[in-house]
């Protein structure tokens, strides 16, 4: 166990709805970083939140969007879904900002859109 | 640009040893990492190398780096089969924030 808490476990959704993912961090960890993993992309990095700030943005369509809240928990809202956007979306949590801080992951959010 | 490439499977027989590698194209790259993925689950850190250091040890685990060729191989000794799983290279820069990841190798242990 991680430590990172990511619900739900799977969403089931269809095409042109909107859904929020939640994660929270472990306990101390003030990063929190979204990953999408699809079939076709693999592991991409779509956005990283640091005490509240968001700090770096990765592949993240503009149909998506995050925050990260005072109590460090984060929400990935995915809005005007697609078949496409079907995938494992994990949240992970780091101590630090940069590089060098070890990045642990939730068990992640299975998204289907039908 | 950064790109990250292993190897896409391997076999091997319970009880010998396993070696997945990884090759990197970002020189900037700082921190390796590796992370075990098994079926429907998260992604598990194993081990991680700075990219001063050649080889790093952790019980079953060997990282070897060779920074003039940017290859990254991870060595799994008495391999078992509770080690099958889909395992993935990782790389960071020392200012970056995320990681980019290889396509994962799928490692196949046979009793």
């Amino acid at each position: 166990d991680s430590g990172v808490t990511q619900t739900p476990k799977h969403l089931i959704t269809a095409t042109g709805q909107r859904v929020t993912l939640r994660c929270s961090p472990r306990s101390g960890d003030l990063s929190v970083y979204w990953y999408q993993q699809s079939l076709d992309q693999g592991l991409q990095f779509l956005i990283q939140y640091y005490n509240g700030e968001e700090r770096a943005k990765g592949n993240i369509l503009e149909r998506f969007s995050a925050q990260q809240f005072p109590d460090l928990h984060s929400e990935l809202n995915l809005s005007s879904l697609e078949l496409g956007d079907s995938a494992l979306y994990f949240c992970a949590s780091s101590v630090g900002l940069a590089g060098g801080h070890e990045q642990y992951f939730g068990p992640g959010t299975r998204l289907t859109v039908t | 640009g950064e790109d990250v490439e292993q190897s896409l499977f391997l076999s091997v027989r319970e009880g010998d040893s396993s070696v997945i590698n990884c090759t990197y194209t970002d020189s900037s790259s700082t921190y390796l990492y590796w992370y075990k993925q098994e079926p429907g689950a998260g992604l598990q850190l194993l081990t991680y190398i700075f990219s001063n250091m050649d080889m790093k040890q952790d019980q079953r685990l060997t990282v070897l780096l060779n920074k003039k060729d940017k290859h990254l191989s991870l060595r799994i000794a008495d391999t078992q089969t509770g080690d099958s799983a889909i395992y993935f290279c990782a790389e960071s820069s020392e200012y970056g924030n995320k990681l980019v990841f290889g396509a994962g190798t799928i490692l196949r242990v046979k009793s």
